[in-house]
């Protein structure tokens, strides 16, 4: 079984000011983790993927994120947060040790960018 | 040059009606999935089809058919709507099944059962 968990419903930045969206994962198998965000009556894109290559991943649009296997944690960072970035993000983990896979998302992070 | 389109965008409808969603990928990938997100924004997979073939079928109400008559389109029928059925339905693709192929979502449908 696998679930996740996005440990902060709401995170409020500054225009300008680091961004972290935390989150923590459940998993039987070596899992893949990805991260999509969803801006206001949008479909979702995806930011970046972890499929068990280099533990830091870079994205889209700066950002980035980090497999800690020994924590099991998946935490998107951003060095510096613009007005575009506020949107909806999910944390998404796959496994399967064979066959197919399902996505299960967690309950997403609203980031808010203040000017 | 949409990757994953679906229609209609918007739909409202009144309880006991039949409605229909649908979805192409012009991606060529082999598989396909229908989500739900409810109010909450929590997204829920509902069903996934690989190369016309049904592999994942969640808890759903069978009110809910899906029907895929290519690889490239995966149609949502619903029967007999309900207020809960109301939410976001957003189509999916990915270049196959397994773990680490990422998901391509379309746009969504906003459905309002009144």
């Amino acid at each position: 079984a696998q679930s996740v968990t996005q440990l902060d419903s709401h995170v409020s930045v500054s225009e300008g000011t680091p961004v972290l969206l935390r989150c923590n994962y459940s998993s039987s198998y070596s899992p893949s983790l990805f991260w999509y965000v969803q801006h206001p009556n949008k479909g979702l894109q995806l930011l970046l993927k972890y499929t068990s290559a280099a533990t830091l991943v870079k994205g889209i649009n700066g950002f980035e994120a980090e497999f800690k296997k020994s924590e099991t944690s998946f935490h998107l960072t951003k060095p510096s947060a613009h007005m575009s970035d506020a949107a909806e993000y999910f944390c998404v983990v796959s496994d399967t040790n064979s066959g197919y896979s399902t996505l299960t998302f967690g309950k997403g992070t609203m980031l808010l960018v203040s000017p | 040059d949409t990757a994953v389109s679906q229609t209609p965008k918007y739909l409202v409808t009144q309880m006991g009606n039949d409605k229909s969603i649908k979805c192409e990928q012009n991606l060529g990938h082999d598989t396909m999935y229908w989500y739900k997100q409810d109010s909450k924004k929590f997204l829920k997979i509902m069903f996934s089809y690989n190369n016309k073939e049904l592999i994942i079928n969640e808890t759903v109400p069978n009110r809910f058919s899906p029907k895929s008559p290519d690889k490239a389109h995966l149609n949502l029928h619903i029967n007999s709507l309900e207020l809960g059925d109301s939410a976001v339905y957003f189509c999916a693709s990915s270049q196959e099944g397994r773990q680490k192929y990422e998901q391509y979502f379309g746009p969504g449908t906003r459905l309002t059962v009144t």
